[in-house]
């Protein structure tokens, strides 16, 4: 059974920095890992997918990284900005056919103007 | 493109009372999945459901049911509502699973069950 764990749980840093959210997950043997950010009480906006075989991908001022045989994925923030402040959810893929997504228990990010 | 919809956005139920609330997928994909996220719990998987057949299922009681309708919009039943199905419920619709890892799913913006 896949785990997946974020850490830290809560994050607040100051306008402007760089940031770095950490994602682990107990099975590697995933398709694709999806970051998805959630505003209070709303659903959640798919911000990065990186599949399997990919080590890093990039939007914008996010880059998220994989390292599937360590079982560790990151969500780096350039230049935050206080419309980042969410909270921020990593969810694994398992194998083709089990379209299930599995979703850490994510970090509360805010950004202090 | 209009996005996954969801309704009603707010549902208010008292306990033992069913609940159905309903989902439309983005147009041209057939695969509608149903998650929970109630409070302390974080997002649990529910149901998948893909050219109307029940693909996967959670870990979750048979009150827990849905279907999906020829037009892949879908809906999700709860029966005999406990306290702790106050939840925010989501609604995810994907392409058809053509084996390509960039299959992303794409979530509504939820209904908000209260059971009284």
């Amino acid at each position: 059974k896949q785990e997946v764990t974020q850490i830290p749980a809560a994050l607040s840093v100051p306008e402007g920095e760089n940031l770095v959210l950490n994602c682990s997950f107990t099975d590697s043997a995933i398709y694709n890992l999806q970051w998805f950010r959630q505003d209070p009480g709303k659903g959640l906006t798919s911000l990065l997918l990186i599949q399997s075989s990919q080590r890093e991908q990039t939007s914008g001022r996010l880059n998220a990284s994989l390292d599937k045989s360590s079982g560790r994925s990151t969500l780096y923030i350039a230049a935050s900005q206080p419309g980042d402040s969410a909270t921020y959810l990593c969810a694994p893929r398992a194998y083709f056919g089990n379209e299930k997504l599995t979703f850490g228990t994510g970090t509360r990010l805010t950004i202090i103007p | 493109e209009a996005g996954v919809t969801q309704s009603p956005t707010h549902l208010i139920k008292t306990r033992g009372q069913q609940a159905t609330l309903r989902c439309s997928p983005i147009s041209g994909h057939t695969s509608v999945y149903w998650y929970q996220q109630a409070l302390g719990l974080g997002l649990q998987f529910l149901l998948w459901y893909d050219e109307g057949e029940e693909r996967n299922r959670g870990n979750f009681p048979p009150r827990f049911s849905g279907r999906q309708f020829p037009n892949y919009s879908s809906e999700l039943n709860v029966n005999a509502l406990e306290l702790e199905d106050s939840a925010l419920y989501l609604c995810a619709s994907s392409s058809p699973p053509l084996g390509q890892s960039t299959d992303t799913q794409y979530f509504g913006p939820g209904t908000r069950l209260t059971v009284l």
